[in-house]
């Protein structure tokens, strides 16, 4: 069985703070994949990235980082300089590769104070 | 994302009556999804598709049911038998191997 946990429920930082989410998984697939998705107020699912397991290079997109370790089995997210538009609820999740669905974290509040 | 819609934003149902919620993509996606979200919880799948007139279950089902008569929809109904329907649903669709796409979901409130 597939299993993502993440164990910060809730974090609150000031503007322009660094702030890092943490995302560990559990698979027995050789093949998989990672994803993050930002959850605004709205509802609505905002796709961040995909990751597959064959590809551990960490990933910069403007002020989002990713940092994807098998040893480790984490694909932690990093926000640099942190604005008050990041605060969301963010999710990690994890898919075997078919299309059988993904299995989600819990997610974690992010709270940017100005 | 864009190609998914999901309708009403808003369902208000009185409690012991079945309630069916739409999805439809015109993403032209093989695989279609359904999620239940609970507050300060992740998203769970109720049931997925993977081809027309085909369907699996989920890791809770119970309580649910869908069909898949044509590619672009996915209905889900909740039936009275689910005991805690009150959720935010979310249906997703993909191509295999590729992520899903959401859609901006349905908030079901049971009276």
């Amino acid at each position: 069985a597939q299993k993502v946990t993440q164990a910060q429920t809730e974090i609150s930082v000031v503007e322009k703070e660094d702030v890092t989410l943490d995302c560990v998984y559990e698979t027995r697939d050789t093949t998989y994949y990672l994803f993050w998705y930002k959850q605004p107020p709205s509802g609505e699912l905002v796709f961040l990235i995909r990751r597959n397991s064959f590809d551990e290079q960490n990933e910069i997109s403007g002020r989002y980082s990713w940092n994807f370790q098998k040893s480790t089995s984490s694909f932690n997210f990093t926000i640099t300089a942190s604005q008050v538009v990041d605060s969301a609820v963010y999710f990690c999740a994890l898919s075997g590769g078919g299309a059988d669905g993904l299995t989600f974290g819990k997610g974690t509040h992010l709270i940017i104070q100005p | 994302d864009g190609g998914i819609t999901q309708s009403p934003k808003y369902l208000f149902r009185k409690e012991g009556q079945n309630v069916t919620l739409s999805c439809e993509q015109n993403l032209n996606h093989d695989a279609m999804y359904w999620y239940r979200q609970d507050p300060g919880q992740g998203l769970r799948l109720i049931y997925y598709s993977q081809i027309v007139n085909d369907f699996q279950k989920g890791d809770i089902a119970e309580g649910y049911s869908v069909s898949r008569e044509k590619k672009e929809s996915f209905p889900l109904t909740v039936t009275s038998a689910q005991k805690n329907p009150t959720a935010f649903y979310l249906c997703a669709s993909s191509i295999r191997g590729h992520r899903p796409f959401f859609g901006p979901g349905t908030r079901l409130t049971v009276l």
